[in-house]
């Protein structure tokens, strides 16, 4: 049990859809980052959060967006979804922002089905 | 740009074998940190190692070895007398200055 929680587990929902993933970082952590995975492929950095403040950006889309909140905890709102969205979302966190030599510790993921 | 090439897309052997599985990346920054994830078929990402830039000591864990060459900008990961529980997609990745960068992962099968 790394110490992330990722809700919902499973999410099945519809184009044109919109659906928001939660991530509650370990005890202590201060950054988390968003990352896809889509079916056979590699992790795709979506956004990291330090301290509820954007620290870095990736390949995210314009109707994907994020937050971090007071308490740390953060959620992934995926608007307009298409079919390509499909895919399994990880939360992962660590203690410290950029430039830390932390690892990072994953959730087990957000599955998230369009049908 | 930081950058992580995981050449070898799947790797097949038969439990006991030792294998290889190869990890070079790309960066502009002086200090980093390398690591290896394994990803077994339950989905989760279980961390490996952590290794960083100035320290190019291998390391050994029991049947786990990694080779840190600084001169070829590679991380390899070798699993010694390999078992049917290493099956799994391993990711290696580079953290710099900013975010943690994944290479596409390799998924190494072991057949019994």
């Amino acid at each position: 049990d790394s110490g992330v929680t990722q809700t919902p587990k499973h999410l099945i929902t519809a184009t044109g859809q919109r659906v928001t993933l939660r991530c509650s970082p370990r005890s202590g952590d201060l950054s988390v980052y968003w990352y896809q995975q889509s079916l056979d492929q590699g992790l795709q950095f979506l956004i990291q959060y330090y301290n509820g403040e954007e620290r870095a950006k990736g390949n995210i889309l314009e109707r994907f967006s994020a937050q971090q909140f007071p308490d740390l905890h953060s959620e992934l709102n995926l608007s307009s979804l298409e079919l390509g969205d499909s895919a399994l979302y990880f939360c992962a966190s660590s203690l410290g922002g950029a430039g830390t030599t932390g690892e990072l510790f994953f959730g087990e993921g957000s599955r998230l089905t369009v049908l | 740009a930081q950058k992580v090439t995981q050449a070898q897309t799947e790797i097949s052997v038969v439990e006991k074998e030792d294998v290889t599985l190869d990890c070079v990346y790309e960066t502009r920054d002086t200090t980093y940190y390398l690591f290896w994830y394994k990803q077994p078929p339950s989905g989760e990402l279980v961390f490996l190692i952590r290794r960083n830039s100035f320290d190019e000591q291998n390391e050994i864990s029991g049947r786990y070895s990694w080779n840190f060459q600084k001169s070829t900008s590679s991380f390899n990961f070798t699993i010694t007398a390999s078992q049917v529980v290493d099956s799994a997609v391993y990711f290696c990745a580079l953290r710099g200055n900013n975010d943690m960068r994944f290479g596409a992962g390799t998924r190494l099968t072991v057949k019994p």
